[in-house]
């Protein structure tokens, strides 16, 4: 099993840009997150999905949005790409919504 | 606003010591608790997982749960260089994970 799988590793953005991070999990998992995490601060809930065409936002959606067409892949968008979406992205799933979750590698963004 | 505390650190101690991480949260309706590790430039992964009050231990480490007075907390006894990463408190509340910022903990030779 590859787990969860994240791509891009890395990626420069300029200021209005769009871009998709993709991420698959070949666990058969329901449940799907996607966090930010900025420098020495925690992780930050954008969204998540408890299923194939269930999502719901997190803590910090503004600026992002994301689909769940399959059990494996959840997808985030970012529309115009601003500054403050300078983070690094981890996606996340697991097999029940409270229960540990297992991460990707993350994707580094900037945006300049 | 749910809020999970945690001392940013760092925390060192030596090798072969018992290090102790606190964690406090705010939503009494809390159920689920976890310990992640992170490594510099890595992601998080879970170290110990807790529901209930009490102890709960796995080789090396024990987390330790308050429902009472909200706190959590992880021992890691005779801890090893390759312990040094910064570790994650999770509360899960109404099914929503809430992270805090991490300790980081140093453990010199």
């Amino acid at each position: 099993n590859a787990g969860v799988t994240q791509t891009p590793k890395f990626r420069i953005l300029k200021i209005g840009q769009s871009m998709t991070l993709q991420c698959t999990q070949d666990m058969n998992h329901n449940y799907m997150y996607w966090y930010r995490q900025d420098p020495g601060m925690g992780l930050k809930l954008i969204y998540y999905s408890v299923g194939a065409g269930i999502t719901d936002k997190g803590e910090v959606p503004n600026g992002y949005n994301v689909s769940r067409s399959t059990t494996e892949d959840f997808p985030l968008r970012l529309e115009l790409a601003a500054p403050s979406q300078t983070s690094v992205y981890f996606c996340a799933s697991s097999i029940l919504l409270d229960y540990e979750q297992y991460f990707g590698p993350g994707t580094r963004l900037t945006v300049t | 606003q749910k809020e999970v505390e945690q001392n940013s650190g760092p925390l060192s101690v030596p090798e072969g010591a018992i290090a102790s991480l606190n964690c406090t949260y705010s939503d009494r309706g809390s159920q689920s608790f976890f310990w992640y590790r992170q490594y510099s430039g890595k992601s998080p992964e879970l170290i110990m997982s807790i529901y209930s009050n009490g102890d709960k231990e796995d080789g090396r480490f024990t987390a330790q749960l308050n429902k009472a007075s909200q706190y959590v907390s992880l021992l890691i006894r005779d801890s090893q260089p390759s312990d040094s990463a910064t570790y994650l408190c999770a509360v899960t509340a109404a099914l929503i994970p809430t992270f805090g910022r991490g300790t980081s903990l140093i453990v010199h030779p």
